[in-house]
C-alpha cells in the first residue's frame, strides 16, 4: 500500500521567515496531494491541494510543489505569522482501487515572535 | 452550509465494552471516511462509505466496523474495546467518492480505561 513520509517532525522558525515541509510517497499512481493544518484541539482543515497534472500551486502565502518523478511534494509558507503555528499533515490519494488518503505523521510548526 | 458534525464529542469506556460513534456529513455529501488519530501514529484510515457502501477499508481488525444510512449519516462501531483504542476518531465528508477534498468533523475523543 501507499506510504507517506513527512519531514521534519518539528520545525521552529522566526516570524517573517519561510517554512518548508517535505513529503515523499511510494505509490507512483497517486494523483492527489492535500495539505491539512490542525491547530491545538481543533479539526484538521484543508489549506491547499495539488493534483498530479500540476507542478506547483500557490494561494497567497502558501504554495505546494510536486515532483512526480521523485515522488516528492512540499509545502512552502512565506512571511510566517504566529497564527501559522499548528501541526501540518500531508497526504496522498491512491488511484483507482486504492482511493483513500494516506497521511504523513505530521510536522509541528512553531513560529517564534 | 453546516459543517461535519460528530457525536458524542467525548466518551469514557472500559475494556471489553463496545462503542458507537456518529457522523453527519455536510449536506449533499455522500462520502464519509473515518480516521483514528493518535499522537504516535498520526491519522490512520479506517474506512470510507459512499452511498451506503463501503468502498475502502484500512488495516484495522474486524472489531472496527461501520455503516452508512440513506441520508449519508454514518456510524462507526468498535467492539471489545482495548486500551489501545483510546484515540481521537475523526470523520470526514466529501462530495466525491475516493478521498478528494475532505472536510473533517471535530472528532470524538474516546478514552478506554
Amino acid at each position: 500500500g501507499e506510504n507517506v513520509e513527512q519531514h521534519p517532525s518539528t520545525l521552529s522558525v522566526q516570524e517573517g521567515d519561510s517554512a518548508v515541509i517535505k513529503c515523499t510517497y511510494s505509490d507512483s499512481a497517486s494523483n492527489y496531494f492535500p495539505w491539512y493544518k490542525q491547530e491545538l484541539g481543533k479539526r484538521p482543515q484543508l489549506i491547499i491541494d495539488i493534483r498530479s497534472n500540476v507542478g506547483e500551486k500557490k494561494d497567497q502565502r502558501i504554495a505546494v510543489t510536486l515532483n512526480k518523478t521523485a515522488k516528492h511534494f512540499s509545502l512552502h509558507i512565506t512571511e510566517t505569522q504566529p497564527e501559522d503555528s499548528a501541526v501540518y499533515f500531508c497526504a496522498a490519494k491512491g488511484d483507482f482501487g486504492n482511493e483513500k488518503l494516506t497521511f504523513g505523521t505530521g510536522t509541528r510548526l512553531t513560529i517564534i515572535p | 452550509k453546516a459543517g461535519v458534525t460528530q457525536t458524542p464529542r467525548y466518551l469514557i469506556k472500559t475494556r471489553g465494552q463496545q462503542v458507537t460513534l456518529s457522523c453527519s456529513p455536510i449536506s449533499g455529501h455522500r462520502s464519509v471516511s473515518w480516521y483514528q488519530q493518535t499522537p504516535g501514529q498520526g491519522l490512520q484510515f479506517l474506512f470510507e462509505y459512499f452511498s451506503e457502501t463501503q468502498r475502502n477499508k484500512g488495516n484495522f481488525p474486524g472489531r472496527f466496523s461501520g455503516r452508512q444510512f440513506s441520508n449519508s449519516r454514518s456510524e462507526m462501531n468498535v467492539s471489545t474495546l482495548e486500551l489501545g483504542d483510546s484515540a481521537l476518531y475523526l470523520c470526514a465528508s466529501s462530495g466525491l467518492a475516493g478521498g478528494e477534498t475532505q472536510y473533517f468533523g471535530p472528532g470524538t475523543r474516546l478514552l478506554v480505561l
